[in-house]
């Protein structure tokens, strides 16, 4: 069974600073990784994904991440915070073969500090 | 151009009442979702259809019932709402499973008094 987990429900970070959201995975097979951000009253949007290609994943608004397999860890970082990214962060997990369901983590709150 | 919509917005009902939420994606996907976001974001999937067909039905009370008419369009029925209904329930499409992005609705926000 695949699971995932978040560590740090809340995250704060002056802006400017490094941003760094941390998500650990648990998978029988090799996975495929998300981080979606959901910014207030809105619904959930991809910023990256991991789907067994290259090891380390650019995505939007300057975030990436990379995929550590020997850590089972996909975590998520940009190196200049901008008070824009204060959202709610969720990392995921899928499995390839037949119709597989997205597990999401419990999200991190990310706090930018002017 | 509205990717996932979802009507209504916000629902506001009495407990014991019978409501609706209906989605439509013009992505073009073969797969849609509903999802249970509850209080503390703790985002849950319900079901997923692909091609109409129900692939995906989590343990989630017979209250629930899902309808898609045709691929573009995946409805949510919920009988004799309860207080614990409560939350946000996003509708998503992806093309496929697995490695596929999902795109999400806006969320309806059903509050059960």
């Amino acid at each position: 069974a695949q699971s995932v987990t978040q560590l740090g429900s809340h995250v704060s970070v002056s802006e400017g600073a490094l941003v760094l959201l941390r998500c650990n995975y648990s998978s029988s097979v090799p996975p495929y990784l998300f981080w979606y951000v959901q910014y207030p009253n809105q619904g959930l949007q991809l910023l990256l994904k991991y789907t067994s290609a290259a090891t380390l994943v650019k995505g939007i608004n300057g975030f990436e991440a990379e995929f550590k397999k020997s850590e089972t860890s996909f975590h998520l970082t940009k190196p200049s915070a901008h008070m824009s990214d204060a959202a709610e962060y969720f990392c995921a997990v899928s499995e390839s073969g037949g119709y597989q369901k997205v597990t999401f983590g419990t999200g991190t709150k990310l706090q930018v500090i002017p | 151009d509205t990717a996932v919509s979802q009507t209504p917005k916000y629902l506001v009902t009495q407990m014991g009442n019978d409501k609706s939420i209906k989605c439509e994606q013009n992505l073009g996907h073969d797969t849609m979702y509903w999802y249970k976001q509850d209080s503390k974001k703790f985002l849950k999937i319900m079901f997923s259809y692909n091609n109409k067909e129900l692939i995906i039905n989590e343990t989630v009370p017979n209250r629930f019932s899902p309808k898609s008419p045709d691929k573009a369009h995946l409805n949510l029925h919920i009988n004799s709402l309860e207080l614990g209904d409560s939350a946000v329930y996003f509708c998503a499409s992806s093309q496929q499973t697995g490695s596929e992005t999902q795109y999400f609705g806006p969320g309806t926000r059903l509050l059960v008094l």
